[in-house]
């Protein structure tokens, strides 16, 4: 167990359904980014939250969206899915200066049919 | 925007056989980073390098950051089954002012017994 948290493990969904994946951060980490992997293909940065705050985005789309909750808990919300939306979605965490790197969770595993 | 290259993207050694991986950034890193991930998990931090021709090593594994903070390589000496993954570099450019981290598309080894 990294100590991240990430619900649900896997998910299958129809296009143009709204999904809602869950992430909750190592304790005492305030910042959590959010990556998409496709098949073969490297970790794309989505979005990153600082103790509640938006931070930086990547090749976000405007279909995403996320956000990070008092308790520092994130989710990020998929809609209009369609079947390229189909990937594994990362969320790690890090303490402050990310000196000892991002601890990532078990992702979610989301297939759009 | 940054881009992190990684070569190659495939590599095939026999049990015994030394590995490299290569990383080379479009700009300038205040830090590189590397990560494994096993087959069907989540990348797993392995070390951070942060001065100018740094050289760490972890048991088989040794770690280099170039004189101009640009690339960076990864070498496994004599490879083992618990080597199969895939091996990713990231950096923090320099000129960010965040520390989103960003990926190269990594190096998948595997290794034939």
């Amino acid at each position: 167990d990294s100590g991240v948290t990430q619900t649900p493990k896997h998910l299958i969904t129809a296009t143009g359904q709204r999904v809602t994946l869950r992430c909750s951060p190592r304790s005492g980490d305030l910042s959590v980014y959010w990556y998409q992997q496709s098949l073969d293909q490297g970790l794309q940065f989505l979005i990153q939250y600082y103790n509640g705050e938006e931070r930086a985005k990547g090749n976000i789309l405007e279909r995403f969206s996320a956000q990070q909750f008092p308790d520092l808990h994130s989710e990020l919300n998929l809609s209009s899915l369609e079947l390229g939306d189909s990937a594994l979605y990362f969320c790690a965490s890090s303490a402050q200066g990310n000196l000892y790197g991002y601890t990532f969770g078990s992702g979610t595993r989301l297939t759009v049919v | 925007g940054q881009q992190v290259m990684q070569i190659p993207q495939y590599q095939h050694v026999q049990e015994g056989e030394d590995f490299t991986t290569y990383c080379n950034s479009s700009t300038t890193l205040s830090n590189i980073q590397w990560y494994k991930q096993r087959p069907g998990g989540h990348p797993v931090f392995l070390i951070q390098l942060v001065k100018s021709g740094e050289v760490k090593k972890q048991k088989r594994l040794t770690f280099q950051f170039g004189e101009a903070k640009k690339n960076s390589s990864l070498h496994i000496t004599a490879t083992q089954t618990t080597d199969v993954g895939t091996y990713f570099c990231a950096g923090v450019d320099s000129g960010a002012g965040s520390y989103q981290l960003t990926f190269g598309k990594g190096t998948k080894l595997s290794v034939i017994p």
